[in-house]
This record gives C-alpha cells, sequence and structure tokens, in this order.
C-alpha cells in the first residue's frame, strides 16, 4: 500500500540555523504534498503544500522541494525562531476527489537558544 | 474559518464497551477522515469516507467501525474498546476542488483511555 517515510524523527538546531526535514512516498500517483505543523496540544495546521507540476515552493522562511523521479520531498526552514518547535508531518495524497492523505511519522523539532 | 469539532477531548471507557467517536464539520466538505496519533508513528489512518454514506478502510481498520449518514458528520466506532485502542484520535475534513487536492482541516482531537 502507500506509504511516506519520515526523517529524521527528532531534530534539534540553534536558534538563527536552517532546518531540513526528508520524506519519501511510495505511491508515484501521488501529486500532492502537504506539510502539517503541530504545536504542542493543538491540532495539526497546514503550513505549506506543493503540487507535482513544481519543483519547489517558498513562503517566506519555509520551503519545500520535490523530487518526483526520486520521490522525495523535503522541508527547508531557515533562521529558525522558537515559535518553530513543533512537530512536523509531511503527507502525500493522489490527485482525486476521493484520495486518501497519508501522513509520514512525523519530526519533532526543537530550537535551542 | 472551518471548523472541524470532536465531541470530546478526553474520554474514559472500559475494556470491552463500545465507543463512539463523533466529528463534525460545518464546511460542507466531502471528505472526512479519521486517524490516530501515537509518539512515533505519526497519523495513521483509520477510515476515509469520500461523500456520503461512502467509506474506504486506511492502514489499521481492525476493531474500529465508521458511519457516514450526513455530510457535516463522521463517527468513529469501537465496537469493542481495548487497552490497545487508547490513543489520539484526530477527525479531518477537506473538500477538493474539481479532484484537485487541497487543504485538510483537522478537530482538536480526543485522548482516549482505555482502562
Amino acid at each position: 500500500g502507500e506509504n511516506v517515510e519520515q526523517h529524521p524523527s527528532t531534530l534539534s538546531v540553534q536558534e538563527g540555523d536552517s532546518a531540513v526535514i526528508k520524506c519519501t512516498y511510495s505511491d508515484s500517483a501521488s501529486n500532492y504534498f502537504p506539510w502539517y505543523k503541530q504545536e504542542l496540544g493543538k491540532r495539526p495546521q497546514l503550513i505549506i503544500d506543493i503540487r507535482s507540476n513544481v519543483g519547489e515552493k517558498k513562503d517566506q522562511r519555509i520551503a519545500v522541494t520535490l523530487n518526483k523521479t526520486a520521490k522525495h520531498f523535503s522541508l527547508h526552514i531557515t533562521e529558525t525562531q522558537p515559535e518553530d518547535s513543533a512537530v512536523y508531518f509531511c503527507a502525500a495524497s493522489r490527485g482525486s476527489s476521493a484520495s486518501k492523505i497519508i501522513f509520514g511519522s512525523g519530526t519533532r523539532l526543537s530550537i535551542r537558544p | 474559518d472551518v471548523k472541524v469539532t470532536q465531541s470530546s477531548r478526553y474520554l474514559v471507557k472500559r475494556t470491552g464497551e463500545k465507543v463512539f467517536l463523533e466529528c463534525v464539520q460545518d464546511m460542507d466538505h466531502e471528505n472526512m477522515f479519521w486517524y490516530r496519533q501515537d509518539p512515533g508513528l505519526g497519523l495513521r489512518l483509520i477510515y476515509f469516507s469520500y461523500d456520503v454514506k461512502m467509506k474506504e478502510k486506511g492502514d489499521i481498520p481492525e476493531g474500529y467501525s465508521v458511519s457516514r449518514e450526513k455530510k457535516e458528520r463522521f463517527s468513529l466506532i469501537l465496537e469493542s474498546a481495548s487497552t490497545n485502542q487508547t490513543s489520539m484520535y484526530l477527525c479531518a475534513s477537506r473538500s477538493p476542488a474539481q479532484g484537485v487536492n487541497t487543504e485538510a482541516f483537522f478537530g482538536q482531537g480526543t485522548r482516549l483511555t482505555v482502562v
């Protein structure tokens, strides 16, 4: 079945440094790749997404890259701040109105002051 | 603002009980999902409904069933609760726009403890 693998499971970076989280997916029919952030005690919320017709997307300090050939996609956070501390989930989904969303296992990101 | 509301924030049930978790969304979304969240395992899909009365099994459907009689409501049923179903349960919904996948919105979660 469809599978999304996410690495690393935990990540600690110095405030101001960059953080990178990587995911791979198994279903070659996937064409939508969202990233969710879950702060402690809160619900997951979408922070950025990318579709298969583009290779990169940026939103201020956050960027996502996609390599469809290798079935890899990554989240890049630059100039990290304390409020970036959270659990991040990648996900993959096919392009139909009846598609599941399959999530990775999550990355706990900690920002050291 | 999209609102996805789960009926309980915390729930404690006894082994063998039949448990109902309810989720309601107010944005006329076609797709609704039930996930369970466990440390180190991420969000695992239990069941998915792409429209009223339509459902599909996810990765871990054993011990669960679902009901979607109305578009706004998606219920998760634990037929006979067991201690290994102690977990955080998250409901989500979304509305695919012309077959294009869009953002899913999550409920606040139900922390279920089976004793």
